[in-house]
């Protein structure tokens, strides 16, 4: 049972256009999300979070928009750059990220075509 | 500041045998994880250590599996008798876990392959 779930394997955007990546969770006891991006043959590495009390959080090109009701976050890049093409991983924990266990979806593919 | 080490890269053993994967945390961090990570798959949480104390488990295989994370020195993953299903990606994150936000950086990973 997934508990995370990101729906689009893969978005292509053109540069200098609105990415959005979408990132859906079940479990009402998470209250702290993460998003990182990974790269083929690295690990993945941190871009923002947010934790339950907040509904936005922004990071230069990058926002993190939660919605608790619907349960589902999503992550804004703009504008979009060919260096952002990765595979974009949503995360969740409970506890307010004082647990280790980080409840991953299985990511987006995201392409930005120059 | 280095970041989290991970050694070796690439891992590359026969049915049988033993792997041992380490981790050693970003300066100053004192909680490490590890993930395992399948082909078309996102990370998946195997383990929560910290200075001698395994703090939760939940994620480990029963048998075959163990980890430690000693006073001195990194972190081991170790995977005794490894079968082809144990061929993967093992991702190590480390924290400081300060405050309610406890962002976990990865290293670079180990690939395991198993023949």
């Amino acid at each position: 049972d997934q508990q995370v779930k990101q729906n689009s394997p893969s978005l292509s955007v053109q540069e200098g256009r609105i990415s959005i990546l979408n990132c859906d969770y079940t479990n009402s006891m998470f209250d702290y999300f993460l998003w990182y991006k990974k790269y083929p043959a690295e690990g993945p590495t941190f871009l923002i979070s947010i934790s339950s009390i907040k509904d936005k959080n922004e990071d230069g090109r990058f926002t993190v928009f939660l919605n608790k009701s619907a349960k589902h976050l999503s992550l804004h890049i703009v504008p979009s750059q060919p260096g952002d093409s990765a595979v974009y991983f949503c995360a969740a924990s409970a506890g307010g990220g004082s647990q280790g266990n980080l409840i991953f979806g299985k990511g987006t593919k995201l392409s930005v075509k120059p | 500041n280095a970041g989290v080490m991970q050694n070796p890269r690439h891992l590359v053993r026969r049915r049988g045998q033993e792997a041992r994967l380490r981790c050693s945390p970003m300066k100053g961090h004192s909680h490490v994880y590890w993930y395992r990570q399948l082909p078309e798959e996102g990370l998946k949480f195997m383990v929560y250590l910290q200075k001698e104390n395994i703090i939760d488990e939940s994620g480990m295989p029963k048998e075959r599996f163990s980890a430690e994370f000693p006073k001195e020195g990194p972190s081991i993953l170790r995977i005794q008798q490894v079968v082809r299903g144990d061929s993967a990606a093992y991702f190590c994150a480390s924290s400081l876990l300060e405050g309610l936000e406890n962002i976990q950086y990865f290293g670079a990973g180990t690939r395991l392959s198993v023949l």
